[in-house]
């Protein structure tokens, strides 16, 4: 079963750091580009940062960039979002994504989709 | 930055015809994507590249595109399609990536 499963949320205080992690399993994880997508709680959804299958490349949101750092090691099937200067508006479920485009994959017919996320995990900042 | 635009809310009997329009600069240069999002859990991609369907998202979904706006048809409206739905696509460089604000569909 193709699967995504987040973990590393909680409450930090405001300036502070976190480190999420994503578990793949049940596809090729080093073929393909992954993400990270934040959800405030009633809100709607925000791309946060994407990296290439070989983590050559890592794309931002604006609003993030010099802040979080996105990351994956392919041999243990592990992307990572490694969170600093947090404030509240960071505050947000965040999600996994696996991405279609960018390489040649089985699900390339897909085009740029995000077509697998994980459950999500919440982060909290608040002192 | 990109941003894409969606109507924060549409209502439908079951039965009718759902139109919910996304609107953004680039999207006559770059495909766009629906999914929709139930309360607690993921997004589902439910179009792809404007208007395919993914395997097991019902035929009532469609979607189509003309200009700087594309469209997400639900055709016979049923209870199980309330939810919230985002389109998202890429900006014209295809490496900055945006959902609009998400359109809640509520079935009356």
């Amino acid at each position: 079963e193709v699967q995504l499963v987040e973990s590393g949320g909680g409450l930090v205080q405001p300036g502070g750091s976190l480190r999420l992690s994503c578990a793949a399993s049940g596809f090729m994880f080093r073929s393909y580009w992954m993400t990270w997508v934040r959800q405030v709680p009633g809100k709607g959804l925000q791309w946060v940062a994407t990296i290439k299958q070989d983590g050559s490349e890592e794309f931002y949101v604006d609003s993030v960039k010099g802040r979080f750092t996105i990351s994956r090691d392919n041999a243990k099937n592990s992307l990572y979002l490694q969170m600093r200067s947090l404030g509240a508006e960071d505050a947000a479920v965040y999600y996994c994504a696996r991405y279609t485009g960018g390489a040649v994959v089985p699900t390339d017919f897909l085009g740029d989709a995000f077509d697998i996320w994980g459950q999500g995990t919440m982060v909290t900042v608040s002192s | 930055s990109y941003e894409l635009t969606q109507p924060p809310s549409v209502s439908v009997s079951p039965g009718q015809t759902a139109k919910i329009t996304c609107s953004g600069d680039a999207l006559p240069k770059q495909f766009a994507y629906w999914y929709h999002q139930k309360p607690g859990q993921a997004p589902v991609l439910v179009i792809y590249k404007d208007s395919e369907r993914p395997s097991g998202i019902p035929e009532r979904f469609s979607g189509s595109g003309s200009g700087t706006t594309v469209t997400l048809t639900i055709s016979g409206v049923q209870a199980e399609d309330e939810a919230d739905y985002y389109c998202q696509s890429a900006d014209s460089s295809g490496t900055y990536w945006a959902f609009g604000g998400g359109t809640r569909l509520t079935v009356l």
